[in-house]
């Protein structure tokens, strides 16, 4: 079976600040790891995703992803935190679809809080 | 890119009464479509996976009577809220796996349902 972790239910930045929200996973397999934003009372937004290739993905809205495969972690980073990034973010895996469907897992999500 | 229309945003029925909640691919078609609940500040729940000409999966747990489940084409599925109650109040998100090699998910906006 496959899960997703993420530790913080919330994390708090100070604007211009770097931010990290932490996510480690466990699959059979290759994973396929994501990650999405969801403002309130919306859907989830895409914001980047790692299927293979360079260990470090780059997003939307400056976002950017290093997946550590010793580590099993995709921890979510930019480098300087805007108010306007105030949202619950989710980190998501899933496997190599079979079948032509995958089912991703989710993590219980972290919100992130940025302080003017 | 791919876009999944959710009907409606909010809706407020009465108990006892049924609400249909649908979702649309607009520029794909969706074989597949997965069905989530999310309780306030929480992580989202698979309800089902609902494939195109067949019958719904439902995770262990669901009520496959209270929610009933419809993929009629490709490019629809719904959610039927039957008798609904004020525990079944909750946000409703509505997603279809990508498309080739894409891997990702595309959401809905969701359906926040109050049931008074």
């Amino acid at each position: 079976a496959q899960s997703v972790a993420q530790p913080e239910d919330q994390v708090n930045v100070a604007e211009g600040n770097p931010l990290t929200v932490k996510c480690t996973y466990s699959v059979s397999g290759n994973p396929y790891l994501f990650w999405y934003v969801q403002y309130p009372n919306r859907g989830l937004q895409f914001l980047l995703k790692y299927i293979t290739g360079d260990n470090l993905v780059k997003g939307s809205y400056g976002f950017e992803a290093e997946f550590n495969k010793s580590q099993t972690s995709f921890h979510l980073k930019k480098p300087s935190a805007l108010v306007s990034d105030s949202a619950l973010y989710f980190c998501a895996v899933s496997s190599p679809p079979s079948g032509g469907s995958y089912i991703p897992t989710f993590g219980r999500g972290t919100s992130l809080i940025v302080h003017p | 890119g791919a876009v999944v229309s959710q009907h409606p945003s909010w809706v407020i029925c009465k108990s006892g009464t049924s609400v249909k909640i649908e979702c649309r691919s607009l520029d794909f078609q969706a074989t597949t479509m997965f069905w989530y609940r999310q309780f306030p500040k929480q992580s989202l729940m698979l309800m089902a996976t609902s494939n195109e000409g067949s019958k719904a999966t439902y995770e262990q747990g669901v009520e496959k009577d209270k929610f009933l489940i419809n993929h009629a084409s490709l490019t629809l599925s719904t959610l039927t809220v039957t008798s609904a109650h004020p525990e079944d109040s909750s946000f409703y998100i509505c997603s279809a796996p990508g498309q080739g090699k894409d891997y990702g998910y595309t959401f809905g906006s969701g359906t926040r349902l109050t049931v008074v």
